[in-house]
């Protein structure tokens, strides 16, 4: 079955800087685009960035362009999202999930990891 | 920048009733771009609707999708007690793919 698990979330200060990775299993990764999105406390779903199945494309968010980076380890059957600058607004879940791109839905989302950024 | 209005933000009913949960965007959405999410309180969302009116795998029949253009719907034709959660419209574009989602509908027990 498809699993998507992500790691790397924690406490940071602002203005710091933090990597998430997304370990997926259970379908051939290389061959789905996979997105980012996240889930501030209390608050509805705001889609981050996403990548292509290889790699060769990538977009973001307004909110995030310039400061974030999607990648992808498809030897690895990982996903990564680096996140720069960090405000107090980035503190959410983040999510992982299995994009189906020629259709624009996503069907599978990970558990989420979260991020606190925080003085 | 296309913008997800949903209607109600909050919707109260029964089990066993009919709910219709609403979700308008700013201009014209390619409807095989439109899904529906729910999501559990402490869990990640779920697929249940995408290209406006196909159910995703495992969702029971009494979810329904609907609409065109600006309008668009979710019904729940018989309310489980499993069915309260909040949900979610989404709506991707083309050319750049960028994806946004209503800020949500919450369905309570009445």
């Amino acid at each position: 079955q498809v699993q998507l698990v992500e790691s790397g979330g924690g406490v940071v200060r602002p203005g710091r800087s933090l990597r998430l990775s997304c370990a997926a299993s259970g379908f051939t990764f290389g061959s789905y685009g996979m997105h980012w999105v996240r889930q501030a406390p209390g608050k509805g779903l705001e889609w981050v960035a996403v990548i292509w199945y290889d790699g060769s494309n990538k977009y973001y968010d307004d909110s995030v362009k310039g400061r974030f980076t999607i990648s992808r380890d498809n030897s690895k059957n990982t996903l990564y999202l680096q996140m720069n600058s960090l405000t107090t607004e980035d503190t959410a879940v983040y999510y992982c999930a299995r994009g189906r791109l020629l259709r624009g839905f996503i069907d599978y989302w990970g558990q989420g990891t979260l991020v606190s950024v925080s003085s | 920048e296309i913008v997800l209005t949903q209607s109600p933000g909050t919707l109260s009913l029964s089990p066993g009733e009919r709910a219709t949960l609403s979700c308008r965007a700013s201009q014209s959405v390619n409807s095989n771009y439109l899904a529906w999410y729910q999501q559990k309180p402490g869990q990640a969302p779920r697929l249940l609707i995408y290209g406006a009116s196909s159910r995703a795998t495992d969702i029971p029949d009494r979810f329904s999708g609907s609409g065109s253009g600006t309008d668009f719907t979710l019904t729940i034709s018989r309310l489980d007690p499993e069915d309260f959660a909040v949900y979610y419209c989404q709506q991707s574009g083309t050319s750049p793919p960028m994806y946004t989602f209503g800020q949500g509908t919450k369905l309570e027990i009445k």
